[in-house]
């Protein structure tokens, strides 16, 4: 397994706390993501950070913010947690893609946190 | 809206049986990417086809890539029990960096 861990795995919370998701990568890789899982959905994208205090959105930002201090810590905070953020949050990881070196963008994903918004 | 989209929802086979699940999406590409998911665990990648490719195996796994209809096929030969998973495909744009993900098809495979 890839070394991405995630933290807390289990957590709920009442409407209106913040709350921080951490995840850890012992891989030095470069890109690290936030996705939510909801059924019927997939995997939606929250936030991806492509270097140390680089980060963008994605397509399911609103209510999400990240941040990125050190290559191996990607955090996820919900300013003020709402029902809909209900979810299974998956942390991921890949190396940069390079099309002339052949290495492209699989992601490694950690093994996810089941947040519970009452 | 979902870049992939992935039919069937739900596949039901019999062990021994070939499982394929076929994936659209809806602008160019860089790659097509197919992932596993055992039921409460992350996913992990299975395959990855580039544009420029129309067809890869790995072990029992084939993926085909027809770009020119924007699909890709999973196909699973000689199922096994173990197969139980739900897969999904996962489509990096050309225009930027972003992968996206299908709802993914939940495959159970019986022994």
């Amino acid at each position: 397994d890839a070394g991405i861990t995630q933290s807390p795995r289990h957590k709920v919370t009442e409407t209106g706390t913040p709350v921080t998701l951490r995840c850890h990568q012992t891989e030095n890789h470069r890109y690290m993501y936030w996705y939510r899982q909801d059924p019927g959905h997939g995997l939606r994208l929250i936030h991806y950070s492509y270097g140390v205090k680089d980060t963008d959105k994605g397509e399911v930002s609103d209510g999400y913010s990240v941040s990125r201090s050190k290559t191996e810590d990607f955090l996820l905070t919900l300013e003020s947690a709402t029902s809909s953020q209900t979810s299974v949050y998956f942390c991921a990881i890949s190396k940069s893609p390079d099309r002339e070196a052949g290495v492209t963008n699989e992601q490694f994903f950690g093994p996810g946190t089941r947040l519970t918004v009452l | 809206s979902q870049q992939g989209e992935e039919d069937p929802q739900a596949l039901s086979i019999q062990e021994g049986e070939n499982a394929t699940m076929n994936c659209s999406y809806k602008t160019s590409i860089n790659n097509l990417q197919w992932y596993r998911q055992n039921s409460g665990r992350g996913l992990v990648h299975l395959i990855l086809i580039r544009s420029n490719e129309r067809e890869k195996h790995s072990g029992r796994l084939r993926v085909t890539l027809d770009t020119s209809k924007k699909s890709s096929s999973l196909l699973i030969t000689a199922s096994r029990a173990a197969d139980t998973a739900s897969y999904f495909c996962a489509a990096q744009s050309r225009e930027g960096f972003k992968t996206i993900f299908g709802a993914g098809t939940r495959l159970f495979v019986k022994a």
